[in-house]
């Protein structure tokens, strides 16, 4: 199975500050058609996860443009430009290369 | 509204049964891929299964294969998880999501975009 390995599985940041969540992949999450299987995904208090990134880099819609995906191959990146009180939950990444599917163990903004 | 809505969940025994259902409204499962994923309180998401479109294949997590059955029927616009020989491991809110591929302008796009509230089930006994 894929390993997927986030730091830090925790963060506490100042409103208007960016944010950066990290993860990586035990293998590469390049498909031979081009496209990266990793989305990212925020599960806030008592809701359901939501679709934030998907590909690697695409942000999904009605994501704002707060919300930034980079990387290629093993390492990838979330972040998010200007931190608001409403970001706060966990965040994951999940390949969606191979099967089984797998998450990373998610990472919680909290607002300070 | 595009809408998927979980039930059957419940409090079983160790080694005993549920099936859980997922039924959707606003859109046609039958053109996607449809997921299960568990939520463990206190800790994090894990992937459960999937089944294409047209429902002949079916992938599952290491930990549940050969216990776990997903299915759909597209008449009824319903997802379904059969969980039989069940672990207190398997607790957990259990969530079906729809895997998208297509946007509102035809362009590719991936990811499971839209998730029910969830069900709870509790192996314990």
């Amino acid at each position: 199975d894929i390993v997927l390995t986030q730091s830090p599985l925790s963060l506490s940041v100042t409103p208007g500050e960016p944010a950066s969540i990290s993860c990586r992949s035990s293998q590469s999450l390049l498909q031979n058609t081009g496209y990266t299987y990793l989305d990212w995904y925020v599960q806030k208090p008592g809701q359901a996860p939501k679709l934030l990134i998907f590909l690697g880099t695409r942000r999904a819609s009605g994501v704002p443009d707060r919300f930034s995906g980079s990387g290629s191959g093993t390492d990838f990146t979330l972040k998010i430009s200007r931190v608001e009180a409403d970001d706060v939950g966990i965040y994951y990444c999940m390949q969606a290369l191979q099967s089984p599917q797998t998450f990373g163990q998610g990472t919680k903004v909290e607002i300070k | 509204e595009m809408r998927l809505v979980e039930s059957g969940g419940g409090i079983v025994q160790p080694g005993g049964s549920l099936r859980l259902s997922c039924g959707a409204s606003g859109f046609s499962i039958s053109y996607y891929w449809m997921h299960w994923v568990r939520q463990v309180p206190g800790k994090g998401l894990v992937w459960v299964a999937r089944i294409n479109v047209g429902g002949r294949g079916a992938d599952y997590a290491t930990s549940v294969k050969g216990r776990f059955t997903i299915s759909r029927d597209d008449a009824k616009n319903t997802l379904y998880l059969q969980m039989n020989s069940l672990r207190a491991e398997d607790s957990g809110i259990y969530y079906c999501a729809r895997k998208n591929y297509r946007d509102s302008r035809g362009y590719y796009v991936d990811g499971l975009d839209v998730w029910g509230q969830g069900t709870t089930v509790a192996v314990s006994s």
